[in-house]
């Protein structure tokens, strides 16, 4: 089974805070995704990374960065915090695979509240 | 970018076949239709990917028609655990610039 992990199921940051989320999957994935998920909006996918040191913008990276320096792990950076960021983080990893869509993995999502 | 549409919410009652229709008009050659499943405080799960006619499961069955503007994923039998948010994604290998979840449907099971 693929297992893909969150750093904190709850956090709670300062507005300001440079804030650090950490994924890790344990499937050898390439692809690794971070999306927010707010009420009545969906998952919106901020950045996702195909391999090692790669990254692409996804709908809203603005206030957002990532890091990709191992395989298994994806970190989202918001560099300053703020109020309008607090939402629930969720990270997800797929193999790359021809000839159909990748299936993603979901980890359990992290609650970040910005004060 | 394959936007998807789905309705924000239906009620069933316990026992009964739930059909939830996505409709996504602009879908590329390549495109697959996935549906995922979420409950609270847990990230989504895969249910369920097609591309054409009908495709079935151990939990479910999509159908998606010729023209493919549209897919309809079918629960049969529901059950009060069946409870969750469905979404419906079109996307194709290697386009991960193209995910595009949408909103959700809301499911609520009644007894």
């Amino acid at each position: 089974d693929v297992k893909v992990t969150q750093s904190s199921r709850y956090l709670v940051k300062r507005t300001g805070e440079k804030v650090f989320l950490e994924c890790v999957q344990d499937m050898d994935h390439e692809n690794m995704f971070w999306y927010r998920q707010d009420p009545g909006l969906g998952l919106r996918l901020i950045y996702f990374s195909y391999d090692v040191k790669m990254k692409e913008k996804g709908d809203i990276p603005e206030g957002y960065s990532v890091s990709r320096e191992k395989k298994e792990r994806f970190s989202l950076i918001l560099e300053s915090a703020s109020t309008n960021q607090t939402s629930m983080y969720l990270c997800a990893s797929s193999l790359r695979t021809s000839g159909s869509s990748d299936t993603q993995y979901f980890g359990p999502g992290t609650r970040l509240t910005v004060l | 970018l394959a936007k998807t549409t789905q309705p924000i919410s239906m009620d069933s009652y316990e026992g009964q076949e739930v059909n939830i229709t996505c409709s996504h008009n602009n879908i590329a050659t390549n495109d697959y239709i996935t549906w995922y499943q979420q409950f609270p405080s847990q990230g989504p799960r895969f249910i369920i990917q097609g591309y054409k006619t009908k495709v079935t499961n151990e939990v479910a069955s999509l159908f998606i028609p010729a023209d493919r503007k549209s897919s309809t994923l079918s629960l049969p039998r529901v059950s009060l655990s069946d409870t969750a948010v469905y979404y419906c994604l079109a996307s194709s290998s290697g386009s991960a610039r193209q995910l595009t979840f949408g909103s959700g449907t809301q499911l609520t099971v009644l007894p």
